[in-house]
């Protein structure tokens, strides 16, 4: 069971906005800006695309932003293209009970 | 350009120790800005933080993995290397090192992941 919890799939068609969440508990999401996304395609190493929430590495494109709100922070893809197509996985910083990196399960993203 | 590149043993034996290193070329394992860790992905399965070192002496570990773990760096080699001891099946995962901006676990720059798998 991964600390955080994402949904395990989201789908929608080119042209839309698809929103995945991320929830963890007061004592890492919703305690620190400090959330970030990465996209991973099939063989590949996973890439940064949102990092303190709402920021974009240069590169990312401006249809991914971030969000957070209490414990749950989100990832929304808007104008969605095939090769969004992907696995999305949020990680938030903690420091129970020391410092480190939690990673949520991950949601795979269908593109239709 | 930044690059991360792993090393190490494809096969190990359950209860011995998994060595892996990685070379960074474009920047430097000393520096006092970037972190450098390692986060490994079990086949099929999500992700899993192992933990980072900075400035070669501070660590920082995933505590689930219960004091298994050693980070260190190789100045002289610009490498810096992961040790995961008491091994089991459990431990089979692509093993990506990375570089951490500092932020809280943001790592912006990775190898391409090396496939461990543990097995007699």
């Amino acid at each position: 069971q991964s600390a955080l919890t994402q949904p395990a799939s989201v789908s929608g068609s080119p042209g839309q906005t698809v929103t995945i969440s991320c929830t963890g508990t007061s004592s890492d999401v919703g305690a620190y800006n400090l959330v970030c996304w990465y996209q991973q395609h099939p063989g590949k190493a996973p890439k940064l695309i949102i990092y303190a929430v709402n920021n974009r590495p240069s590169g990312t494109s401006t249809r991914f932003s971030g969000s957070k709100s209490g414990n749950t922070a989100s990832l929304t893809i808007t104008g969605l293209q095939a090769e969004d197509e992907g696995d999305y996985y949020c990680s938030s910083h903690t420091r129970i009970p020391s410092p480190h990196v939690l990673f949520g399960g991950g949601t795979k993203l269908t593109v239709l | 350009q930044l690059q991360l590149q792993e090393s190490g043993p494809g096969l190990v034996k359950p209860s011995e120790t998994l060595s892996l290193t990685c070379t960074v070329s474009g920047d430097s394992v000393s520096s006092r800005i970037y972190y450098w860790g390692w986060i490994r992905q079990p086949p099929g399965k999500g992700l899993e933080w192992i933990g980072s070192i900075y400035s070669g002496v501070t660590t920082y570990y995933n505590p689930s993995l219960k004091g298994r773990v050693t980070i260190s760096t190789d100045t002289s080699k610009n490498q810096f290397s992961l040790r995961l001891s008491s091994v089991t099946a459990a431990d089979t995962a692509v093993y990506y090192c990375t570089r951490d901006t500092g932020s809280g676990g943001t790592n912006d720059y990775w190898g391409q992941g090396t496939l461990v798998t543990v097995s007699s």
